[in-house]
């Protein structure tokens, strides 16, 4: 069974840049997550889907952070303009319902020079 | 104070030792608890479920107590293959996991 997909697994580029997360979830998971890993902070949350609608952005760092859902297959985390400060790992994660453990993708090295 | 807290270790055991780890959180409406998985530069993989009485896989052995709101994880007959990081996680009242930032474990020959 394919697991969460994400795409680029590794992303270098100068700061400014627009940046963009690809993820496909698990076929038939309701849930998607997005999370941002670094050293300092662990892992946090930054936005979740229920069914394709934003439920929680409270943890999108600011303005230069976006989300979408098209459709139930695909979602994508825009950075614009990016800064040295948001480089880290990005895993997408997902989940059938909401007690249901979440299944993460391999994740997004995102470095910003 | 942080939501979910753990120590942060490392904790350096031999083979065949055996090894706990204990998560405290801050929400006492939280209704769901696990223990997850993740190895250097991987994804976090769900290691086990914790249920209210406790449980049990091969050898983890995963606590909850409510009242003092913690979560124990307890490694038996350690591996070289357990060396990893744990992330103790729990679940509010809503979708959202909240992860602790992990106990690195280190198990030598």
């Amino acid at each position: 069974d394919a697991g969460v997909i994400q795409s680029p697994r590794h992303e270098v580029t100068e700061m400014g840049q627009e940046v963009t997360l690809r993820c496909k979830p698990i076929s038939g998971h309701n849930s998607l997550f997005w999370y941002r890993q670094t050293m300092m902070r662990g892992l946090e949350l930054l936005i979740y889907f229920n069914n394709n609608v934003p439920i929680d952005d409270s943890g999108m760092p600011e303005d230069r952070f976006s989300a979408k859902m098209p459709n139930a297959s695909f979602s994508t985390l825009k950075i614009q303009p990016s800064e040295p400060r948001d480089s880290a790992v990005y895993f997408c994660a997902s989940s059938t319902t909401r007690n249901q453990p979440q299944h993460f993708g391999d994740g997004t090295r995102l470095s910003i020079l | 104070r942080k939501e979910v807290e753990q120590d942060p270790g490392p904790f350096n055991v031999p083979e065949g030792a055996t090894v706990a780890f204990n998560c405290t959180y801050s929400n006492s409406a939280s209704q769901s608890f696990f223990w997850y998985r993740q190895d250097c530069r991987k994804e976090p993989k769900l290691l086990m479920s914790v249920y209210s009485s406790g449980n049990e896989d091969g050898r983890f052995t995963a606590q909850l107590n409510r009242a003092s709101q913690y979560i124990s994880l307890l490694i038996r007959d350690s591996k070289l293959s357990d060396s990893a990081t744990y992330l103790c996680v729990v679940r509010g009242n809503t979708d959202k996991l909240i992860f602790g930032t992990g106990t690195r474990l280190q198990v030598f020959p």
